[in-house]
């Protein structure tokens, strides 16, 4: 079974600083993807960021990039120059790689709660 | 265009109603998701449908009943709820490219409250 563990429930971070959101993983598959996901008050989920087991670059969008740490089963992102509007609960999510039976859904961990503070 | 759409925004029902939610996306997908998110809780899969075929029924109650019409439809149907189903409902879409991971894309989901 998969697991993911996100150990900080809420941060608190100054505009402008960059944020590192910590989240570790367990798997016994050998193919994996790895996403985050922001999902602000409004309930929506917004894709991030993904990370491929496989790959050996780590994944960077605009602001956001992924520190991954695959011999330590890390998936930590990375805000630079965090806004007010980042302001949000975080996720990190696993989906397993290719079952056989088409698509798998995700495995999500518990969140963090980011306020960002003017 | 990763736009997933989700019909009613809100929903109040009692115990005795039938209600469905609706979900739609047009970006050609053919992997489809409902996820149940309780308040402060992570979202949790309960059904996925790839190829207009039932997939995977994470154990979900046959109070839920899910159906996929066609590629771009996924719906839910809803009948003799109990209160602890309230929750945010939300769909989700993927390529389904065999033997690769998937990005999900999710839509804004339905708040369901019932009474």
């Amino acid at each position: 079974a998969q697991k993911i563990t996100q150990t900080q429930p809420g941060m608190f971070v100054q505009e402008k600083e960059a944020v590192t959101l910590d989240c570790t993983y367990d798997t016994s598959d050998q193919s994996y993807g790895l996403f985050w996901y922001k999902q602000p008050s409004s309930g929506e989920m917004i894709f991030l960021i993904y990370q491929g087991s496989y790959d050996e670059q780590n994944a960077t969008e605009g602001r956001y990039s992924l520190n991954f740490q695959k011999a330590r089963k890390s998936a930590n992102l990375v805000i630079s120059a965090s806004q007010l509007g980042d302001s949000a609960m975080y996720f990190c999510a696993m989906e397993r790689g290719y079952s056989g039976g088409g698509a798998d859904g995700l495995t999500f961990g518990k969140g963090t709660h980011l306020i960002i503070q003017p | 265009d990763t736009e997933v759409t989700q019909t009613p925004k809100h929903l109040v029902m009692g115990m005795t109603n039938k209600k469905s939610l609706k979900c739609e996306q047009h970006m050609g997908h053919r992997a489809m998701y409902w996820y149940k998110q309780k308040a402060k809780k992570p979202p949790e899969l309960m059904f996925v449908y790839s190829y207009e075929k039932l997939s995977i029924n994470e154990s979900v109650p046959s109070r839920f009943s899910p159906e996929c019409p066609n590629s771009s439809l996924l719906n839910l149907h809803l009948h003799a709820l109990q209160p602890e189903d309230s929750a945010l409902y939300l769909c989700a879409s993927s390529q389904a490219q065999t033997g690769r991971e998937e990005t999900q894309y999710f839509g804004p989901g339905t708040r369901l409250l019932v009474l």
